[in-house]
């Protein structure tokens, strides 16, 4: 049982480089989150998907794109990086209620330098 | 005023003490409650739901207090193991969309 699983869990980016982080979720759930989580802020939004075909902005959606490529994978893209994106990135699934609470992947770890 | 808000801590306790973590929300119309744990440096894992009449899972007991707008979670009779950062997690009126409180770090020491 795979569960979200996200790629890579490592990166180091120079500044105004791009990169795409990948995930992915074999639950059959509707919806996909990604977060990012600084020290003492906690998680915060970045964008969801509600379903296939849809995606919204979350609190802090600047700087960032989405993909929702078909039900099982949902893909974060930054343009032009910044050193304000140093974070912890996870990615997350959830049944269409949000019910049973969301399902992370492990996190990617990214540094801009 | 953020929307989940959580003492950061660090609650340093002995193994085999009671501790309890508190939590209030700010959106009175908010539908579904969670703590979540992670550990240092992996994704946050579902604890335990928490319900309005309460609920307990083995050592651990949570409490919805809608009135008063906070949840509560304690746990008993605390192991090395249970050393971890407790998030509390609230989701709002509409859509699926969960509310990450900042955690509270708890470290139980032999």
């Amino acid at each position: 049982n795979a569960g979200v699983t996200q790629t890579p869990k490592f990166q180091v980016l120079k500044t105004g480089q791009s990169m795409t982080l990948q995930c992915a979720q074999d639950m059959n759930h509707n919806s996909m989150y990604w977060y990012r989580q600084d020290p003492g802020m906690g998680l915060r939004l970045i964008y969801y998907s509600a379903s296939e075909g849809t995606t919204d902005k979350g609190e802090v959606p600047n700087g960032y794109n989405v993909s929702r490529l078909n039900k099982r994978e949902f893909s974060l893209r930054l343009e032009s990086a910044a050193p304000s994106q140093t974070s912890v990135y996870f990615c997350a699934s959830s049944d269409n209620g949000g019910n049973y609470g969301y399902t992370f992947g492990s996190g990617t770890r990214l540094t801009v330098v | 005023r953020k929307e989940v808000e959580q003492d950061p801590g660090p609650f340093n306790v002995p193994e085999g003490a009671t501790v309890a973590f508190n939590c209030t929300y700010s959106n009175s119309a908010s539908q579904s409650f969670f703590w979540y744990r992670q550990d240092c440096r992996k994704e946050p894992k579902l604890l335990m739901s928490v319900y309005s009449s309460g609920n307990e899972d083995g050592r651990f007991t949570a409490q919805l207090n809608r009135a008063s707008q906070y949840i509560s979670l304690l746990i008993r009779d605390s192991k090395l193991s249970d050393s971890a950062t407790y998030l509390c997690v609230v989701r709002g009126e509409y859509g699926n969309k969960l509310v990450f409180g900042a955690g509270t770090i708890l470290r139980v020491k032999s």
